[in-house]
């Protein structure tokens, strides 16, 4: 399963947007990119899953280029409410060895600054 | 209406106690998980199971046994606690994956202190 790397910690204030990047060199064929956010003393969430190029949702846009060795989180405007510890992950979206086994890593504290 | 529930919340017990942590969830999913959260936020897997069926045993002491009576519930039992169990335990569940969106559901976690 590949693994990831992103920084440990990012700043940003309110009403910026935030751009998180993820490598993960060693992704495979069939692994998509995943995106979870966790609250302190809450289990993470979904946030967003793409494969390839470009995924937008209510919360967040994942940019992802061509070679997909990584990837960018995109939070805009972020609020003193995306506060929050941000992991990426690959991992295969189908039945398989690897079903179920997420790498979650140590993933990104973002503090939103008023 | 809580997708993912665990019990307790808080569990402060002494190194050599057995205790367990129950599981339950209400979204029909087939496949659920245990996952260990260290202090350093590390957030590693450590059991699923798919319709009752254990498919990932992660590297986990022998002390550890889940159990899964049904599809909607995944206990967690603890034997001879020892000081380095101490961690949050979340227990989250997921659709079986076919080629759709492979997400999982966490539930509020379990913070485990031993003494």
């Amino acid at each position: 399963l590949a693994k990831t790397t992103q920084p440990i910690s990012m700043d940003s204030y309110e009403g910026q947007e935030v751009n998180i990047t993820c490598s993960h060199n060693n992704i495979a064929t069939n692994d998509y990119i995943t995106w979870y956010q966790q609250f302190p003393s809450q289990g993470p969430r979904f946030i967003i899953q793409g494969y390839k190029t470009k995924v937008t949702n209510e919360v967040a846009s994942l940019f992802i280029p061509a070679d997909r060795k990584s990837s960018t989180l995109s939070l805009p405007r972020v609020s003193l409410s995306d506060t929050a510890v941000y992991y990426c992950l690959v991992g295969l979206a189908d039945r398989g060895s690897t079903l179920g086994r997420l790498y979650f890593g140590r993933g990104t504290q973002l503090t939103v600054w008023p | 209406d809580t997708a993912v529930s665990q019990t307790p919340k808080y569990l402060v017990t002494q190194m050599g106690n057995d205790k367990s942590i129950k599981c339950e969830q209400n979204l029909g999913h087939d496949t659920m998980y245990w996952y260990k959260q260290d202090s350093k936020k590390f957030l590693k897997i450590m059991f699923s199971y798919n319709n009752k069926e254990l498919i990932i045993n992660e590297t986990v002491p022998n002390r550890f046994s889940p159990k899964s009576p049904d599809k909607a519930h995944l206990n967690l039992h603890i034997n001879s606690l020892e000081l380095g169990d101490s961690a949050v335990y979340f227990c989250a569940s997921s659709q079986d994956p076919s080629g759709s969106a492979y997400e999982q559901y966490f539930g509020p976690g379990t913070r485990l202190t031993v003494t």
